[in-house]
């Protein structure tokens, strides 16, 4: 089955600074690929999403980047603010199996002010 | 509009026991998915739902089962409760049959003594 890789576990950054979050799958059927922003106690929220005929997508700070050949997809926030402190996590999907997703790891990420 | 509701929030169950837990996705949601939310093992998938029918199943041991309703309601049972099956259990839904947005409940917290 798919097997989805997050990086870095843990992240700080200043307030302003961007952040990157990495992640690999390694089946090449995938075509779905969606970030959640879980913050603590509350459920996980999707931030933006991107299909496999895409190679970069941008919702205003936020843009997620895809490489199908590597098999690599990478969240980017830019002018990072407090509220963006939460556990973000990358995901996997082969849609036309159903609406099954695999899961990285998570990344905690803290932006300090 | 409703979101994903999850009953009850929390359960503390004595090992051995069975527990039964439930999930109300969105109205007109048919596709329904569960996962099981450790620390360090992120969201794991346990089934998922669509017309009734289980489309998907992940690599849980037998004791873990569900099912849907008609009104799309769904309901997973653990039998035989372990330590190991203490985690925040979280339903999500999805409005189309494959490949977009799930809509992810607040999650049940069991907790397996």
């Amino acid at each position: 089955g798919e097997n989805v890789e997050q990086h870095p576990s843990t992240l700080s950054v200043q307030e302003g600074d961007s952040a990157v979050i990495k992640c690999t799958y390694s089946d090449s059927a995938s075509n779905y690929f969606p970030w959640y922003k879980q913050e603590l106690g509350k459920r996980p929220q999707l931030i933006i999403d991107i299909r496999s005929n895409v190679g970069e997508k941008k919702d205003q700070r936020i843009a997620v980047t895809l490489n199908k050949t590597a098999k690599h997809f990478s969240l980017h926030i830019t002018e990072t603010q407090p509220e963006d402190s939460a556990v973000y996590f990358c995901a996997a999907s082969i849609t036309n199996t159903g609406n099954q997703f695999y899961f990285g790891t998570g990344t905690s990420l803290t932006v300090i002010p | 509009k409703a979101g994903v509701t999850q009953t009850p929030r929390y359960l503390i169950k004595t090992r051995g026991q069975q527990v039964t837990l439930s999930c109300s996705p969105i109205s007109g949601h048919r596709s329904v998915s569960w996962y099981q939310q450790t620390p360090g093992q992120g969201l794991q998938f346990l089934f998922e739902y669509f017309s009734e029918t289980q489309r998907n199943k992940g690599n849980f041991p037998g004791r873990f089962s569900g099912r849907q309703f008609s009104n799309s309601r769904s309901e997973m049972n653990v039998s035989t409760l372990e330590l190991g099956d203490s985690a925040l259990y979280l339903c999500a839904s999805s409005l189309e049959a494959v490949g977009t947005e799930a809509f992810f409940g607040q999650g049940t917290r069991l907790t397996v003594v």
